[in-house]
């Protein structure tokens, strides 16, 4: 069993949609967690970071930790052709050195 | 345009060969970090440096080896490359505050290394 499942899709939907992304991950020593936006043949783009758990909101972007579920949410409000890429979900333990990235979500935003 | 800059931008070679990739991090970042990317495995840890040293080390295959300059730049060799080697091979870096690196990595635009 993978450290972080993450649903590879793909997933489409209409412009203007919300859009919910999620991770489950086994590892209770992840503190920390992130999302990244790559985009085809790009490097990943960090697009938000949470410790712990919580919400965070920043522009149409919200990520969401729940740590006694073991889960993390990303929504994206207003959804546009421009936010279809792949989003990769990302986490790490205290002192870990490394990031534990899902297999990423393909998502496309149809017009 | 996240400042980590990679060379060469792609990579064709032959079986048995060896290449060398090069790294260089955001402007004040001391961790670097070299990540391997394939359809099937997806976005994988190799070996991360901090400031010269080498810090973690991942599921990084004995014929790859990596190091970090005291400029900060850094190079992942691989040598005796087989099919399988090829992917998208990624760098990233970390900024540190009072000597302490920060979870947050920024990527940059990968090499992506084919091996015929």
């Amino acid at each position: 069993q993978k450290e972080v499942e993450q649903d590879p899709g793909p997933l489409s939907v209409p412009e203007g949609a919300i859009v919910s992304l999620n991770c489950t991950y086994s590892n209770s020593a992840f503190q920390y967690f992130m999302w990244y936006r790559q985009y085809s043949r790009k490097g990943p783009e960090l697009l938000m970071y949470t410790y712990s758990s919580g919400n965070k909101e920043d522009g149409r972007f919200t990520a969401q930790v729940d740590k006694s579920s073991k889960y993390i949410s990303l929504f994206i409000r207003d959804s546009q052709p421009s936010d279809s890429a792949t989003y990769l979900c990302a986490m790490s333990a205290r002192g870990a050195q490394k990031l534990v990235f899902g297999q990423g979500t393909r998502l496309t935003i149809n017009p | 345009d996240s400042g980590v800059t990679q060379t060469p931008k792609h990579l064709i070679t032959a079986t048995g060969q060896r290449v060398t990739l090069r790294c260089s991090p955001r402007s004040g970042d001391l961790s670097v970090y070299w990540y391997q990317q394939s359809l099937d495995q997806g976005l994988q840890f190799l070996i991360q440096y901090y400031n010269g040293e080498e810090r973690a080390k991942g599921n990084i295959l004995e014929r790859f080896s990596a190091q970090q300059f005291p400029d900060l730049h850094s190079e992942l060799n691989l040598s005796s490359l087989e099919l399988g080697d090829s992917a998208l091979y990624f760098c990233a870096s970390s900024p540190s505050i009072g000597g302490v690196y920060q979870e947050t990595q920024y990527f940059g635009p990968g090499t992506r290394l084919l091996v015929l």
